[in-house]
């Protein structure tokens, strides 16, 4: 059970590349998420997912974009890369409707912007 | 709008050592509440949470009460390990139909043999 897969695990850039970050899972789940965690700071949402179709924007969007053409699928993609995106980047995932339940976490994608 | 706020870290405790981090939270409403544990190298999973004013999540010796007068979520444990060194994130749920989590800055937890 392989849960939520990110790749790549570390991705060094130079300002102005471009490159998308994958996230896949194969639990089914309805939701899907991407935060990016900058040093001595929490988790902050960049785009989210409700289901196959369907994205929005979290607090921090500028400079991403998303797509979810399938469930199991929910790429992020950076076009103009900058210094600003360095940071750690998680996909996560939920299923069920209620709101106490758990978000599944892949481990990450480290990214440097030089 | 909806916020988290947790001590500041780094946290260093000796083996054995009684634990507490303290997490307040601002909402609208009583959101459900959690505690998610980040070991080195890894993503986030999920450590204890709780859905009702005076519900007490557990996990792994680790307790936090949803205290709905002090708008409070504190972690606690009666005696830490080296295991347990890791960074711990307090978190709500934001927006029903979304279902977004709002974390707290996230406690660095370091514990010495």
């Amino acid at each position: 059970n392989a849960g939520v897969t990110q790749t790549p695990k570390f991705r060094i850039l130079k300002i102005g590349q471009s490159m998308t970050l994958q996230c896949t899972q194969d639990m089914n789940h309805n939701y899907m998420y991407w935060y990016r965690q900058d040093p001595g700071m929490g988790l902050k949402l960049i785009y989210y997912s409700v289901g196959a179709g369907i994205t929005d924007k979290g607090e921090v969007p500028n400079g991403y974009n998303v797509s979810r053409s399938t469930t199991e699928d929910f790429p992020l993609r950076l076009e103009l890369a900058a210094p600003s995106q360095t940071s750690v980047y998680f996909c996560a995932s939920k299923g069920g409707f209620a709101t106490n339940e758990k978000l599944f976490f892949g481990s990450g994608t480290q990214l440097s912007v030089l | 709008g909806n916020s988290v706020t947790q001590m500041e870290g780094p946290v260093t405790l000796s083996e054995e050592a009684f634990l507490t981090i303290n997490c307040t939270y601002t909402a609208t409403g009583y959101p459900s509440l959690f505690w998610y544990v980040q070991y080195p190298g890894e993503g986030l999973q999920l450590l204890l949470k709780a859905t009702k004013a005076d519900d007490k999540g557990s996990n792994k010796g680790f307790e936090a009460t949803y205290r709905k007068e002090t708008t409070s979520f504190h972690l606690e444990k009666g005696s830490v390990q080296v295991s347990d060194s890791a960074v711990y994130f307090c978190a709500l749920v934001e927006d029903q139909g979304a279902q977004k989590l709002v974390f707290g800055q996230g406690t660095r937890l370091t514990i010495n043999p």
